[in-house]
């Protein structure tokens, strides 16, 4: 079992659509939940950063992580155009593991 | 601006040259992470240092990569005798401290060997 998992996508939306990117991770071990997005040709953007359990909101992004179930998702309410990216989640206990993320697509 | 900064944003060059990828962090940030992003792949570590020491270089993938760390700040990492499989996007990260700090990232030097 890889040590943090994440569907790859694509996913396309329509613009004013909720979306949600998921991810799961497998040693309980892990502290600490971030999330990123990366536009093309360009570096990771850090978007979210967590270490507890719970929702974690800022403007239209919601990071939710669950650590009973090793589960943490992304939510993204009214998207854009322009939150059209990669978005990578990754989980940090001793060591930074990224998802191999998720392309997102939101059409007008 | 304040953000990381790495150079060349492009490089192509030919097989067997050697290249030097070069990294500035943001300032203050003690700890300084290079990746690897190839296409469709995910992101690849490579190396982490914390401050002029790289306790953690277990992802360099041959004897051909190196990289130092000079005055707590600019990084510099090395591919000597390029492969075609070394073309990739290469990444440099800062974080302000620990590991798990968040990592602030550069856009990335495109490295193309012919």
């Amino acid at each position: 079992q890889k040590e943090v998992e994440q569907d790859p996508g694509p996913l396309s939306v329509p613009e004013g659509a909720i979306v949600s990117l998921n991810c799961t991770y497998s040693n309980s071990a892990f502290q600490y939940f971030m999330w990123y997005r990366q536009y093309s040709r360009k570096g990771p953007e850090l978007l979210m950063y967590t270490y507890s359990s719970g929702n974690k909101e800022d403007g239209r992004f919601t990071a939710q992580v669950d650590k009973s179930s090793k589960y943490i998702s992304l939510f993204i309410r009214d998207s854009q155009p322009s939150d059209s990216a990669t978005y990578l989640c990754a989980i940090a206990g001793t060591a930074l593991i990224f998802g191999k993320g998720t392309t997102l697509s939101v059409s007008s | 601006g304040a953000g990381v900064s790495q150079s060349p944003s492009n490089k192509v060059t030919e097989k067997g040259k050697d290249v030097e990828l070069r990294c500035d962090p943001i300032s203050g940030h003690t700890a300084l992470y290079w990746y690897r992003q190839s296409l469709g792949q995910g992101l690849e570590f490579l190396i982490y240092f914390q401050g002029n020491s790289a306790p953690d270089k277990s992802g360099l993938p041959s004897d051909r990569f190196s990289a130092e760390r000079t005055g707590g700040s600019v990084s510099t990492l090395t591919i000597q005798r390029t492969q075609q499989e070394d073309s990739a996007v290469y990444l440099c990260a800062s974080s302000r401290d620990r590991w798990t700090q968040p990592q602030h990232f550069g856009d990335g030097t495109r490295l193309s060997i012919l």
